[in-house]
């Protein structure tokens, strides 16, 4: 258990509708991390945040998606005018001092 | 560019059967992390190894073994005597800097 919750595990929406995503990392995970995975794929890199600071930033998330880390606690993903593109795994991993990121057990998202 | 090549798309091996899966990357970086993560049928990505670039060391835990050879520029990973419990899809990963980069993944499958 890498102690990486999210919520909700599953969540099928329609086109055009607004989602958002949760993950609650452990408090000693000062970086949080959001990747997505289609099928097939390794997870690719969205976005990053060090503590409340949203440091980086991939050219995959579009102007539709928007995260946030309020407290440096929790992270919120939220995807706006839902694609059926956006349909993916959306995995959230946390990191303390060392190199490794902890993953958590994904969103999977099932846009019709 | 950065990029993690996992050529072996699947395999399949009969329990017992030794095993190893592939993998390659490509950086300019000269401090950089290599990865390994399992990922089963439930989806979550499960951390098992870490190596950093100053550190050529082959590692061995238990059935697992990893041999990284900067020189070709490989981070290859054996199971011996596998099991069907391994069954799963597995990922390199190269970290540096604040993200990781997958490769596409390998299925393994162990048939009893």
């Amino acid at each position: 258990d890498t102690g990486v919750s999210q919520d909700p595990r599953h969540k099928i929406t329609k086109r055009g509708q607004n989602v958002t995503f949760r993950c609650d990392p452990i408090s000693e995970h000062n970086r949080l991390y959001w990747y997505r995975q289609t099928l097939g794929q390794g997870p690719e890199f969205l976005t990053y945040f060090q503590n409340e600071a949203q440091l980086e930033k991939s050219r995959l998330l579009s102007d539709r998606f928007s995260a946030e880390r309020p407290k440096g606690s929790f992270s919120t993903l939220e995807i706006q005018r839902t694609e059926q593109g956006d349909s993916a795994m959306y995995l959230c991993a946390g990191r303390g001092g060392s190199e490794t990121q902890y993953f958590g057990p994904g969103t999977r998202l099932l846009v019709l | 560019a950065q990029k993690v090549t996992q050529a072996q798309t699947e395999i399949s091996v009969v329990e017992k059967e030794d095993v190893t899966l592939d993998c390659v990357y490509e950086t300019r970086d000269t401090t950089y992390y290599l990865f390994w993560y399992k990922q089963p049928p439930s989806g979550e990505l499960v951390f098992l190894i870490r190596r950093n670039s100053f550190d050529e060391q082959n590692e061995i835990s238990g059935r697992y073994s990893w041999n990284f050879q900067k020189s070709t520029s490989s981070f290859n990973f054996t199971i011996t005597a596998s099991q069907v419990v391994d069954s799963a899809v597995y990922f390199c990963a190269l970290g540096s800097s604040y993200k990781l980069i997958f490769g596409s993944g390998t299925r393994l499958l162990v048939r009893p």
